[in-house]
C-alpha cells in the first residue's frame, strides 16, 4: 500500500492563480481531511469529508474549495491564490471511528508570490 | 469549543535527562487525546493514543482529567527523540481532530 500520497511536493504561484492540490489513499478509508501547518499554529483543518459525496468545512475553510467524487481522492483547490496561503498542506484519512489513528501525507509546500 | 494548549514551543534537554512535554486541553465531553510527532523531513505520525495506555519509544502519557492534561513523558531522552510534538484532541465518536500548536524537542549530546 502506498499509503497518502499528495502531489505536489512542492509548488510556487502567483497572487490570484488556481492550483489543486491533489490527495489519493489507497487503504479504503472514509474520512479525508486537509490541514495547513504553519509556524507557531500548529496544524489547522480546511476541509474534511466523511465520504464520498461528503465534505465539510473546518476551522480555516475561507479560500479553498474540496470535493470527494471517489473514495480514494479528495483534492483541495485553490481559486484566487493569495500570499497568506503560503504554508504547507497535509492530507490525512482515516477510518470511520474518530479514535482510529490519522494517517498523514508526506505534505506539499506551496509558495504565493 | 475544543482547544489544546501546548505552552512550550521548544524544549531542550541533554541526552539522558527527563522529558516533560505539557498538553492542557479544553473539552465539554468525553475526550480522546492523542500524541503526533513529526521528524525532520519526514511526515506526521501516530506516537500514541491515551485509550491504548501504551508506552512507545520510551515514551508514556496519561490523561488527567481533573487537571485537563496529557502529558508526554520519557525517563530518559534519546538524540533520536528530537523532533515537533503535537498533542491533539478529538471527541468521542467525531472524525475531527484539534491539535496543539507543537513543541519542539531539541535533545543535546
Amino acid at each position: 500500500n502506498a499509503g497518502v500520497t499528495q502531489t505536489p511536493k512542492f509548488q510556487v504561484l502567483k497572487t490570484g492563480q488556481s492550483m489543486t492540490l491533489q490527495c489519493a489513499q489507497d487503504m479504503n478509508h472514509e474520512y479525508m481531511s486537509w490541514y495547513r501547518q504553519d509556524p507557531g499554529m500548529g496544524l489547522r483543518l480546511i476541509h474534511y469529508s466523511v465520504g464520498a459525496g461528503i465534505t465539510d468545512q473546518g476551522e480555516v475553510p475561507n479560500g479553498y474549495n474540496v470535493s470527494r467524487s471517489t473514495t480514494e481522492d479528495f483534492p483541495l483547490r485553490l481559486l484566487s491564490a493569495a500570499p497568506s496561503q503560503t504554508s504547507v498542506y497535509f492530507c490525512a484519512s482515516s477510518t470511520r471511528r474518530g479514535h482510529n489513528e490519522q494517517f498523514f501525507g508526506p505534505g506539499t509546500r506551496l509558495t504565493v508570490l | 469549543a475544543q482547544r489544546v494548549t501546548q505552552p512550550e514551543k521548544l524544549l531542550s534537554v541533554f541526552k539522558g535527562a527527563p522529558v516533560e512535554l505539557k498538553c492542557n486541553y479544553s473539552y465539554s465531553g468525553s475526550p480522546e487525546l492523542f500524541w503526533y510527532v513529526q521528524y525532520s523531513r519526514q511526515r506526521l505520525q501516530l506516537l500514541l493514543r491515551h485509550i491504548s495506555r501504551e508506552s512507545i519509544k520510551g515514551f508514556t502519557a496519561d490523561l488527567n482529567k481533573g487537571e485537563t492534561s496529557f502529558h508526554l513523558k520519557k525517563p530518559f531522552a534519546q538524540e533520536e527523540d528530537s523532533a515537533m510534538y503535537y498533542c491533539a484532541l478529538t471527541g468521542a465518536g467525531s472524525y475531527q481532530l484539534t491539535f496543539g500548536k507543537g513543541t519542539k524537542l531539541s535533545v543535546i549530546p
